[in-house]
């Protein structure tokens, strides 16, 4: 199975501020990284696919980039709706696999 | 606007077979270039691709799950369906299903809210 490897963990941030999310696949994967976001108790809410793409609705405050192994979701101004659980996910090869998640917290 | 609502008992006994439902409602359970999707989230919030259903009938699932799954659709209900077998607490999860459009681009477009289930005596 492809590993895919988050980072951060846990990410502490304040109102206003930019953040980015990485995420590494164990072996090339094109561009077929999605990312997520998920608040507590809600089912995951699609944000990226093709690693770059944005779902419709999705303010463009979401970005998404990178190829290959290497990946990258960027929030600008955060806002505090924005303080969830972000998980990547690959759909190259199956089985699917999901990164461990990063907790995006309020400083 | 397709919307999913997953069905099923809250507590399986080990050993026993866990049976969920997934409702369908704005679409047809098998429009064509659609793969209806069990995906489940366990307790340390780590998120584990089931398998899937496709349009056409085709099944592809999770080799950690293949011996016990069983995906299937029932097309007068509008529903798809996942039967897991021989269930242990391993199982216990919040259990989502998802539909991942196949085409112009392989995205996942709708989510259901989830249900949990707990395998205990």
């Amino acid at each position: 199975d492809i590993q895919m490897t988050q980072s951060p963990s846990s990410l502490s941030a304040t109102v206003g501020d930019r953040v980015t999310i990485t995420c590494r696949a164990s072996q090339a994967i094109g561009n077929y990284l999605a990312w997520f976001q998920q608040k507590p108790g809600k089912a995951p809410k699609s944000l990226i696919y093709a690693a770059s793409s944005l779902h419709t609705g999705v303010p463009s405050k979401f970005s998404g980039s990178g190829s290959g192994t290497d990946f990258t979701l960027t929030i600008s101004s955060l806002q505090p709706e924005d303080f969830a659980t972000y998980y990547c996910l690959q759909y190259d090869r199956y089985p699917y696999t999901f990164g461990q998640g990063t907790n995006l917290e309020i400083k | 606007q397709v919307q999913l609502q997953e069905s099923g008992p809250g507590v399986v006994r080990p050993s026993e077979t866990l049976s969920l439902t997934c409702t369908v409602s704005g679409d047809f359970v098998t429009t064509s270039g659609y793969y209806c999707t069990w995906i489940r989230q366990l307790p340390d919030k780590s998120l584990e691709w089931i398998g899937y259903i496709y349009s056409n009938g085709n099944t592809n699932y999770n080799p950690s799950l293949k011996s016990r799954l069983d995906i299937s659709v029932d097309t007068s209900k509008n529903q798809f369906s996942l039967r897991l077998l021989s269930v242990t607490a391993a199982d216990t999860a919040v259990y989502f299903c998802a539909r991942e459009a196949g085409y112009p681009a392989r995205r996942f477009d709708s989510w259901g809210q989830g249900t949990r289930v707990t395998v205990s005596s």
